[in-house]
């Protein structure tokens, strides 16, 4: 079955406008995330959901940043008055089960590259 | 707060030369280690989730090892295809749902 997908693969905003990124989790996972891969690192961790609800913002790094999953499937990350810190590749990712030993599979990202 | 290290953060090795990538962690209660294996421009593919101190996963040329502080991924003859950034990442009992990554390896097999 089809993956992860995410749109667009990549997105160009001058400073200060807003975006939206989007993910369409594999069908029927219930966990779905929200990762921030800056160039040569690991993935950070932004947010999470199970279904609809937003368990864990924990990892969103200002209150300009805002995640959305208001149907339980397709999720949608928007960032404010988008600043040249933000640039970075945006990554999501599902999983089938709630519990912590279910493998995230995740999409091939976001490039978000702000001038 | 749970912490991952890689080491090295970049290894280039000779077609068939068998070498380890090693991963240091801390964590409040390990649920899980994870290995990903990243290429350039793709998401992280799943490798390997390995629970318990002792334990071993393999796949093809890769080997996985635990023990309480760290992990180790073995590649045995490895082939110019096996090039790429391999992640670990752990799922402790605070935050238990979420993954925390190392910086990751950058692995380069030369024909």
């Amino acid at each position: 079955g089809a993956g992860v997908s995410q749109s667009p693969r990549y997105k160009v905003a001058k400073r200060g406008q807003d975006v939206a990124l989007r993910c369409d989790p594999i069908s029927g996972h219930v966990s779905l995330f929200w990762y921030q891969q800056a160039l040569g690192q690991g993935p950070e961790f932004l947010t999470y959901f199970q279904n609809e609800a937003q368990l864990d913002k924990s990892g969103l790094p200002s209150d300009r940043f805002f995640a959305e999953r208001p149907e339980g499937s397709v999720s949608t990350l928007k960032i404010q008055r988008t600043q040249q810190e933000d640039s970075a590749v945006y990554l999501c990712a599902s999983s089938l089960a709630t519990g912590g030993n279910s493998p995230l599979h995740f999409g091939n990202g976001t490039r978000l590259t702000v001038t | 707060e749970d912490q991952v290290t890689q080491s090295p953060e970049a290894l280039r090795l000779q077609e068939g030369e068998s070498s380890s990538l090693n991963c240091s962690y801390t964590v409040s209660g390990l649920r899980g280690l994870f290995w990903y294996r990243q290429d350039p421009g793709k998401g992280p593919e799943f490798l390997f989730t390995l629970y318990s101190a002792g334990e071993e996963k393999e796949k093809e040329r890769l080997k996985a090892t635990l023990t309480k502080k760290e992990s180790f991924l073995h590649i045995t003859a490895p082939k110019p295809e096996d090039s790429a950034t391999y992640l670990c990442a752990v799922q402790g009992r605070q935050g238990a749902q979420k993954l925390v990554f190392g910086q990751g390896t950058r692995l380069t097999i030369n024909p």
